[in-house]
């Protein structure tokens, strides 16, 4: 059974405060991604990473940048977090060589940036 | 990019009811479809997917139809039961990256 866990489920910060998300999945996985969830707007890429030390831009990256240093975890960084970065943050992830395209997503982190 | 629309955004039926969601996308290399339930509090989960090559998939209750002509696709579920309430989200990929680009979603609410 696939397995995705981000380090918190809430976090509360502060405007201008470096804030990371982590994420962790323990299925070998060479793919792993970064959305953020909103409201009427659905899931939005961030980046995403197809290999260790690899990433790639997504649709939404400014205010962000990533971590892939281990196969296993893929890190989120707010380098100065501000409000409108508040927002529902989902990391997947999926194997690159398998038929399936399939990705398994975490449970979430929800960030409020005061 | 891809641009994925999806209609509509809020859906009420009653039980036993079916229920409909559509999407279209704009990116003719797109070649596979997912659709995820997000269930209130709980993360998104693949309820069922299509690639280009197939126009209808079904896993009991529910179906997925495309076209690729009219660059649209929808998700039917029938028989619908209140534990099919959930947000449902629609999603379009393309080689060689394969990365999703999803809807906007619907929030489906089933009532008894």
């Amino acid at each position: 059974d696939v397995k995705v866990t981000q380090s918190s489920r809430y976090l509360v910060k502060r405007t201008g405060e470096k804030v990371f998300l982590e994420c962790v999945q323990d299925m070998d996985h060479e793919n792993m991604f970064w959305y953020r969830q909103d409201p009427g707007l659905g899931l939005r890429l961030i980046y995403f990473s197809y290999d260790v030390k690899m990433k790639e831009k997504g649709d939404i990256p400014e205010g962000y940048s990533v971590s892939r240093e281990k196969k296993e975890r893929f890190s989120l960084i707010l380098e100065s977090a501000s409000t409108n970065q508040t927002s529902m943050y989902l990391c997947a992830s999926r194997r690159r060589t398998s038929g399936s395209l399939e990705q398994f997503f975490g449970p979430g982190t929800r960030l409020t940036v005061l | 990019g891809e641009n994925v629309e999806q209609h509509p955004s809020t859906l009420s039926v009653q039980e036993g009811d079916s229920a409909v969601i559509k999407c279209t996308y704009s990116d003719s290399a797109s070649n596979y479809f997912p659709w995820y339930k997000q269930e209130l509090g709980k993360r998104p989960q693949l309820i069922i997917d299509i690639r280009s090559n197939v126009g209808e998939k079904k896993d009991q209750r529910i179906a997925v139809t495309l076209n690729k002509t009219a660059k649209h696709f929808s998700l039917h579920i029938t028989e619908t039961q209140p534990e099919d309430s959930a947000v449902y989200f629609c999603a379009a990929s393309r080689p060689p990256g394969n990365q999703f680009y999803f809807g906007t979603g619907t929030s489906l609410t089933v009532i008894p």
